[in-house]
């Protein structure tokens, strides 16, 4: 098992660029989310899904678009970049059975908005 | 609603003395509560995680926590660090809210081991 995988590690843009930041997990797993990570204020929920073709808003939702057409891959669009973007972004499954309420993380995306 | 709070932004210990880390919590109900660890440009790590079970959790690398309802507290504990346990440690409550599942965050705990 890969686990979560996410791509890239690392990006830089320029206001106004949009991209994808893109999130894989082999664990069929039905709940997904996006966190950013900003110094001083832990991990902020962007959007979640509980399944291919259901997805939520979370805590910081604005800027950002999710989909989720398969249970595997679950993309975080960047629709015009702007420098309040700038953070690390994870990607986490959360587990089920015995690890229950577990979330898997991914190693995270290094966004540098400029 | 939920929240967590940890209370140390920092925490500098030498290396072979106890390490806590402190983090309370608020919740309407019975809580699952989790630590977890972070390193330098790493992803997050599953230290332990409490879900109405025991108590007392014990994790990884040595560490342990105890769910102590009356304090609504879930301290870290490590009876003797290490260099490698230099880290950043995340507090996090979950559960559902507002008919959704939702992971709440400390602003987290920088743990620094003096050799």
């Amino acid at each position: 098992n890969a686990g979560v995988t996410q791509t890239p590690k690392f990006q830089v843009l320029k206001t106004g660029q949009s991209m994808t930041l893109q999130c894989a997990q082999d664990m069929n797993h039905e709940y997904m989310s996006w966190y950013r990570q900003d110094p001083g204020m832990g991990l902020r929920l962007i959007h979640y899904s509980v399944g291919a073709g259901i997805t939520d808003q979370g805590e910081v939702p604005n800027g950002y678009n999710v989909s989720r057409s398969t249970t595997e891959d679950f993309p975080l669009r960047l629709l015009s970049a702007a420098p309040s973007q700038t953070s690390v972004y994870f990607c986490a499954s959360r587990g089920e059975g015995l690890a229950y309420n577990e979330q898997f993380f991914g190693p995270g995306t290094r966004l540098t908005v400029l | 609603a939920q929240s967590v709070t940890q209370l140390d932004s920092h925490v500098s210990v030498s290396e072979g003395t106890p390490v806590l880390l402190r983090c309370n919590y608020s919740s309407s109900y019975s809580p699952s509560l989790f630590w977890y660890v972070q390193h330098p440009n790493k992803g997050l790590q599953l230290l332990l995680k409490y879900t109405s079970a025991a108590t007392l959790v014990k994790g990884i690398n040595g560490f342990e926590a105890e769910f102590k309802k009356s304090e609504t507290s879930f301290h870290l504990t490590k009876p003797s660090a290490h260099m490698s346990d230099a880290a950043e440690y995340f507090c996090v409550v979950s559960g559902w809210m507002d008919s959704s599942y939702k992971l709440i965050f400390g602003s987290g705990t920088r743990l620094l081991v003096r050799p």
